[in-house]
């Protein structure tokens, strides 16, 4: 079975800090897509990031970054100078061969200004 | 970028009673989902949609239906809504092997 894992449920950090969030999938498929996506309180799921698991390089959007490790099915989300904005519940997901995607349990994220 | 369009953003209702759920996208995307999420878990599949009269149901079992006879519109119903059925409800669609939410529908059966 495919699956995602969210090892850390709650994360806080001071405000222009920088964090990593951690996540972890299984599949048997050699390719396929990941993302992670953010869900603020009250308010629309919107796509942070998305890797293709073919491209060895790592995704980047501005300040949010991951770091894709193919081999030990690591996907973890790095966010730089962190702002109060971006507190939320963000999920790690990937996407099978059917176009189905499985999410993490996510991790809810506090800024601290 | 997609438009998702759901109503009704919120809804309060009694046992028993039909409620359809409508969802609504204006770029044409053949790939439509539904899922169901409680209040800071996970999402669920429940029913997803490949095309106009293509559906399917997901991983989760859910006691609702949904109809796809126009690409743009993929509406999820309950026939007898249950207390268990309260959720929030995010339809999705697809471009690009990327999936695009709507706001959502909070659902309070009572």
């Amino acid at each position: 079975a495919q699956t995602v894992t969210q090892s850390q449920p709650e994360m806080s950090v001071q405000e222009a800090e920088t964090v990593t969030l951690s996540c972890t999938y299984d599949t048997s498929e050699s390719n396929y897509y990941l993302f992670w996506y953010k869900q603020p309180p009250s308010r629309q799921m919107i796509l942070v990031i998305r890797q293709e698991a073919y491209k060895q390089q790592n995704a980047t959007e501005n300040r949010f970054s991951v770091n894709f490790q193919k081999a030990a099915k690591s996907f973890s989300l790095k966010i730089s100078d962190s702002q109060l904005g971006d507190t939320a519940m963000y999920f790690c997901a990937f996407m099978n061969r059917d176009d189905k995607i499985i999410f993490g349990k996510g991790t809810r994220l506090h800024i601290l200004p | 970028e997609a438009d998702i369009y759901q109503t009704p953003r919120y809804l309060v209702i009694g046992t028993g009673k039909k409620i359809t759920l409508e969802c609504s996208q204006t770029m044409g995307h053949d790939k439509m989902y539904w899922y169901q999420q409680d209040p800071g878990m996970e999402l669920h599949l429940i029913h997803y949609s490949y095309g106009v009269n293509s559906t399917e149901k997901g991983d989760l079992s859910s006691e609702s239906t949904v109809s796809r006879i126009r690409t743009e519109h993929f509406p999820l119903t309950l026939e007898s809504a249950r207390p268990s059925h309260t959720s929030q409800y995010l339809c999705a669609s697809q471009y690009q092997e990327t999936q695009y939410f709507g706001p959502g529908t909070r659902l309070l059966v009572l």
